[in-house]
């Protein structure tokens, strides 16, 4: 079983849609809980970063961590289809390395 | 551009080759990291650098691949006698000890090799 569980989709929305992302995970330790977006071909970009349980928001961007459940999201409101990208939940304890979900690809349709 | 830089961006080489890669971190940044992606997969810790010091290295770190970062500046990721299974994004990142938020990784755009 891997430590974080994260559904690969793809996903498809219309535009203006909410979309959900989730990962789960099961190592206790991780401590602090990062969501980052990658275009195709391109390294990831950080979107969004939490370290404690509840809802963190930025923009058209909600992050929750729900540490009891070992659960997080992402929100992502009025989707757009520049929202179109793999979306990549990671986590880290209080070491450096950080430990990523397999992604979800999202498709933003017009 | 002040960001991570990767170079080169694309490497097709044979099998039984070597091949080396370079990352520029952000330049106030002093921990440099290597990840591997292969397709369909988030990325997979690889090792990591403080300063000039190489802390950890991954289990996937396999006698084959080694890495340098000589000056605390630069890192360069060498991997000897490529097999078709190296074929991946190699992505580098890099962060500032006590840096906020938490030390936030910021990934360069990846090196994508390809063993023939």
């Amino acid at each position: 079983q891997k430590e974080v569980e994260q559904d690969p989709g793809p996903l498809s929305v219309p535009e203006g849609a909410i979309v959900s992302l989730n990962c789960t995970y099961s190592n206790s330790a991780f401590q602090y809980f990062m969501w980052y977006r990658q275009y195709s071909r391109k390294g990831p970009e950080l979107l969004m970063y939490t370290y404690s349980s509840g809802n963190k928001e930025d923009g058209r961007f909600t992050a929750q961590v729900d540490k009891s459940s070992k659960y997080i999201s992402l929100f992502i409101r009025d989707s757009q289809p520049s929202d179109s990208a793999t979306y990549l939940c990671a986590m880290r304890g209080g070491g450096n390395k950080l430990t990523f979900g397999t992604g979800t690809q999202l498709k933003v349709e017009l | 551009d002040t960001g991570v830089s990767q170079d080169p961006r694309h490497k097709i080489t044979k099998r039984g080759q070597n091949v080396t890669f370079r990352c520029d971190p952000i330049s106030e940044h002093n921990r440099l990291y290597w990840y591997r992606q292969t397709l369909g997969q988030g990325p997979e810790f690889l090792t990591y650098f403080q300063n000039e010091a190489q802390l950890e290295k991954s289990r996937l770190l396999s006698d084959r691949f080694s890495a340098e970062r000589p000056k605390g500046s630069f890192s360069t990721l060498e991997i000897q006698r490529t097999e078709q299974g190296d074929s991946a994004m190699y992505l580098c990142a890099s962060s500032s000890l006590g840096g906020l938020p938490q030390e936030t990784q910021y990934f360069g755009p990846g090196t994508r090799l390809l063993v023939l």
